[in-house]
């Protein structure tokens, strides 16, 4: 089932602070963020993984709440650059399938 | 940082007729990759798994006969379109799993499929 993101869009000045949220239905065992611009192929991001490993970029950061089957991702101090839309992506098990949220657009403006 | 590779990036046929595109893993090898399809202003929607020297695994209300997948290598997968109808129109984008870093998976840069 498709993890939910919230919120559906968001508008900043440069410099200003974003939280999106993911929440899942089901069980997670890794939730993966990546940032799409238009025409483009999703970027990766941020993977966070059951029992509190997290691999990703340093100005970016993200928690996971296993119980709550739920993730946020932290934008401090956005720049232009940072618009785009996020994904959120959720694996239920290792075998790296990911089921991806709706998506939700940021746009940073000056 | 890891990079994927698509082929063709756009494409433009007529209805009927069949289209291969290919997904690299350049820098690395990957015995799973994956594909999905987006629509506009859609998210991404996985369509199957592709595994290295076996068969893919479809998700649920995919043709395999229409969309047929070979991972002929760790670092190579086609998926071909058979029979392409204008409703097959889409952005096609295939994503590779690092045999190394089995968690992370990196996106290749899509391919702009348009049936006329």
């Amino acid at each position: 089932q498709q993890p939910v993101q919230s919120p559906q869009a968001v508008i900043l000045r440069e410099g200003e602070d974003a939280v999106i949220n993911c929440s899942s239905s089901k069980a997670l065992y890794s939730v993966h963020w990546y940032r799409q611009k238009h025409g483009e192929a999703p970027v990766f991001l941020m993977i966070l993984l059951k029992g509190g490993e997290q691999k990703g970029h340093e100005k970016i950061s993200a928690s996971f709440n296993e119980k709550k089957q739920q993730s946020s991702l932290y934008l401090t101090a956005s720049q232009l650059s940072y618009s785009g839309t996020y994904f959120c992506g959720t694996g239920s098990s290792n075998t790296g399938k990911l089921i991806f949220g709706q998506g939700t657009t940021l746009q940073v403006k000056p | 940082g890891a990079v994927v590779s698509q082929h063709p990036s756009r494409v433009i046929c007529k209805s009927g007729t069949s289209v291969k595109i290919e997904c690299r893993s350049l820098d690395f090898q990957a015995t799973t990759m994956f594909w999905y399809r987006q629509f506009p202003k859609q998210s991404l929607m996985l369509m199957a798994t592709s595994n290295e020297g076996s068969k893919a695994t479809y998700e649920q209300g995919v043709e395999k006969d229409k969309f047929l997948i070979n991972h002929a290598s760790l670092t190579l997968s086609t998926l071909t379109v058979t029979s392409a109808h204008p409703e097959d129109s889409s952005f096609y984008i295939c994503s590779a799993r690092d045999l190394q870093d089995q968690e992370t998976q990196y996106f290749g840069p899509g391919t702009r499929l348009l049936v006329l």
